[in-house]
């Protein structure tokens, strides 16, 4: 079946740090690709998407990469803040379904 | 518009009591879900509302769950007979198209005792 995985967190950097977050999914045709993030005591909030092999998505300074080769969706930023602080969560949509499957989601703390 | 609105924001429920979440969407959305998350899990989907009709719902869903959406506006989201296993923050979301994304609630966080 379908399926995202995220790496485990918490992921602790300090402030300026690279940020790396993995993803990879299974799917079957090709699915859209969305990173969503949750502050704490907030609802999930959509931070991108890419809908198409090779687009990138971005916003905020985050960026992420649709590879269709390697099945993966890697969340990066150059240089975190303190407010970055989060979950972050991986998904994907597979054309004809509506629901959205998600990684278990990967904690991000950021010192300052 | 301020948002997906759900109320309450947390409910405490004795074990075979029967419970009701709402959902207020943004006005403008016709596409509505729940989902499910428990600690430490990524959200699962429950179901999938398109303006009235209810389009998809898990096997998660049991019968003791239903949810309506009568006039294509806000929705409920009734538990009947609560188990402890039902215990999590039930999540709403809306969206105007499929690949738009969602927009989220804060959520509605049910405690079974």
């Amino acid at each position: 079946g379908n399926s995202v995985t995220q790496m485990e967190g918490p992921v602790t950097l300090s402030e300026e740090a690279f940020l790396t977050i993995n993803c990879t999914y299974t799917a079957t045709g090709y699915p859209s690709l969305f990173w969503y993030v949750q502050y704490p005591g907030e609802g999930l909030q959509l931070l991108l998407k890419a809908t198409k092999a090779d687009d990138k998505g971005s916003n905020k300074g985050f960026e992420a990469t649709y590879r269709k080769e390697t099945t993966s969706f890697h969340l990066e930023k150059g240089s975190v803040q303190v407010s970055d602080s989060a979950v972050y969560f991986c998904a994907l949509r597979t054309s004809g379904t509506y629901k959205y499957i998600f990684g278990t989601g990967t904690r991000l703390k950021v010192l300052a | 518009d301020t948002g997906v609105s759900q109320d309450p924001r947390h409910k405490i429920t004795k074990r075979g009591q029967n419970v009701t979440f709402r959902c207020d969407p943004i006005s403008e959305h016709n596409r509505l879900y729940w989902y499910r998350q428990t600690l430490g899990q990524g959200p699962e989907f429950l179901t999938y509302f398109q303006n009235e009709a209810q389009l998809e719902k898990s096997r998660l869903l049991s019968d003791r769950f239903s949810a309506e959406r009568p006039k294509g506006s806000f929705s409920t989201l009734e538990i009947q007979r609560t188990e402890q296993g039902d215990s999590a923050m039930y999540l709403c979301a809306s969206s105007q198209t499929e690949n738009y994304g969602y927009t989220f609630g804060s959520g509605t966080r049910l405690t079974v005792v």
